[in-house]
């Protein structure tokens, strides 16, 4: 089975310049996380989406971060205009929902705000 | 919300001894603890879990303990290796929300 994809792997911009990540999850998975992780911090999730709907994005900042699912499967994670504190690993992960609650990872976009 | 705390932040041990990672957690009515693995520049990897009706999960080396009265839970590595070196991350998740709190980590170096 193919793991999460996620791309581009690296991504370096200028503060208030724009970025998007994409993520792919796992074929069949309903349930699709955007976490950040911080350098030696735990991931810490942005926003949780069931099929193409938000379930949760209490801690994903709107006025510059936003995120789709358009057809509940492959999904964006957009920064509009970017900070330097946006500077982390953002990872998407997948699963399979209906009280299967096993997260999996993909390999994580690096982010560099210069 | 959720507020999980993990101890020790860094660990190194001897190859072949063990190795506890400890974790506490505010919300009783969290119910799945998961374990992930993250080796430098990569994904986190499941290890291992445990759910809130389980006191006790073993998997091979690797072992998971759950205290529910006192909000903790514990991972267990017996005869370690250097290839198990990596930061490890304990979570918890509420009931229905399927949403993972993770601790801050903790950096294993087992030392051949």
């Amino acid at each position: 089975e193919a793991g999460v994809a996620q791309s581009p792997r690296y991504k370096i911009i200028e503060k208030r310049q724009s970025v998007a990540f994409w993520c792919n999850p796992i074929s069949g998975h309903a349930t699709l996380y955007w976490y950040q992780q911080i350098l030696g911090q735990g991931p810490k999730l942005l926003i949780q989406f069931q099929n193409n709907g938000v379930v949760d994005d209490s801690q994903l900042p709107k006025d510059r971060f936003s995120a789709e699912r358009l057809k509940g499967v492959d999904s964006t994670l957009k920064i509009q205009p970017a900070k330097l504190e946006d500077s982390a690993v953002y990872l998407c992960a997948s699963s399979p929902g209906q009280m299967r609650e096993t997260q999996y990872f993909g390999p994580g976009t690096r982010l560099l705000v210069l | 919300g959720e507020n999980v705390e993990q101890h020790p932040s860094t660990l190194s041990v001897q190859e072949g001894d063990s190795a506890v990672i400890k974790c506490t957690y505010s919300d009783s009515a969290s119910n799945y603890f998961p374990w992930y693995k993250q080796e430098l520049g990569k994904r986190p990897q499941l290890i291992i879990d445990i759910r809130s009706n389980v006191g006790e999960k073993k998997d091979q080396r690797i072992a998971v303990t759950l205290n529910k009265t006192a909000k903790h839970f514990s991972l267990h590595i017996t005869e370690t290796q250097p290839e198990d070196s990596a930061v490890y991350f304990c979570a918890a998740s509420g009931a229905g929300s399927y949403q993972l709190t993770f601790g801050k980590g903790t950096k294993l170096s087992v030392i051949p």
